[in-house]
């Protein structure tokens, strides 16, 4: 069993819908979960962290978290263009830190 | 990327060559990884540090070694590199001061094996 899934994509939303990324995770030991943004040939970049159930919501991002689940995900609100990039879900537990493949977001203008 | 730059940034070698990937950090953090990413593959995680001297293993270690002397400097060697080793590797670092787990990430390394 992989221990991080994601849906590959390309998810492709419209501009000003909601974009909903969605993960599961084999862990039950996770304790931090965390979102993170790559552009194409760039660095990822952490955008959400959450600990605990329920939802987070920092501006247009709300990550939210289902531990009897195993579910984390990830929403926007009025996706932009500029949203359009690869989102890497990563629960961890210890030191050991491992992504998923990603979702590819594409926005259409 | 600010403190944390890899070098060299863009590698070309051929097969059977040592290549070694230098990873360094001005943010005194006590972790640092490497990860390879490959299309279709996503970040994998090759090895880590959890502080000077103390390495482990990661997800797809075989090929790889690392060493780290001094908390700023993480070095990532590809023995007798093979084509299969040709992708982009990136850094990271993650410390108390950060947030636990919390991974920022270097520019990124992009090594062809010929």
């Amino acid at each position: 069993q992989k221990e991080v899934e994601q849906n590959s994509g390309p998810l492709s939303v419209p501009e000003g819908a909601i974009a909903s990324l969605n993960c599961t995770y084999s862990d039950r030991g996770s304790q931090s979960f965390f979102w993170y943004r790559q552009y194409s040939g760039k660095s990822p970049e952490l955008i959400m962290s959450i600990y605990s159930n329920g939802d987070k919501e920092d501006g247009r991002f709300t990550a939210q978290l289902n531990k009897a689940s195993q579910y984390v995900s990830l929403l926007i609100r009025d996706s932009q263009p500029s949203d359009s990039a690869t989102y890497l879900c990563v629960p961890t537990r210890d030191d050991k830190i491992i992504f998923g493949k990603g979702t590819r977001l594409h926005i259409l203008p | 990327d600010a403190g944390i730059t890899q070098s060299p940034r863009h590698k070309v070698t051929e097969t059977g060559t040592p290549v070694t990937l230098r990873c360094h950090q001005t943010e005194n953090h006590r972790y640092m990884y490497w990860y390879r990413q490959d299309p279709g593959h996503g970040l994998r995680l090759i090895h880590y540090s959890y502080g000077v001297k103390d390495t482990d293993k990661g997800e797809v270690s075989d090929g790889y070694s690392v060493s780290r002397s001094k908390t700023e400097d993480f070095l990532l060697t590809l023995e007798s590199a093979t084509s299969s080793q040709t992708s982009v590797y990136f850094c990271a670092i993650s410390g108390e001061f950060s947030g636990a787990n919390v991974l920022t990430f270097g520019a990124g390394s992009r090594l062809t094996v010929l």
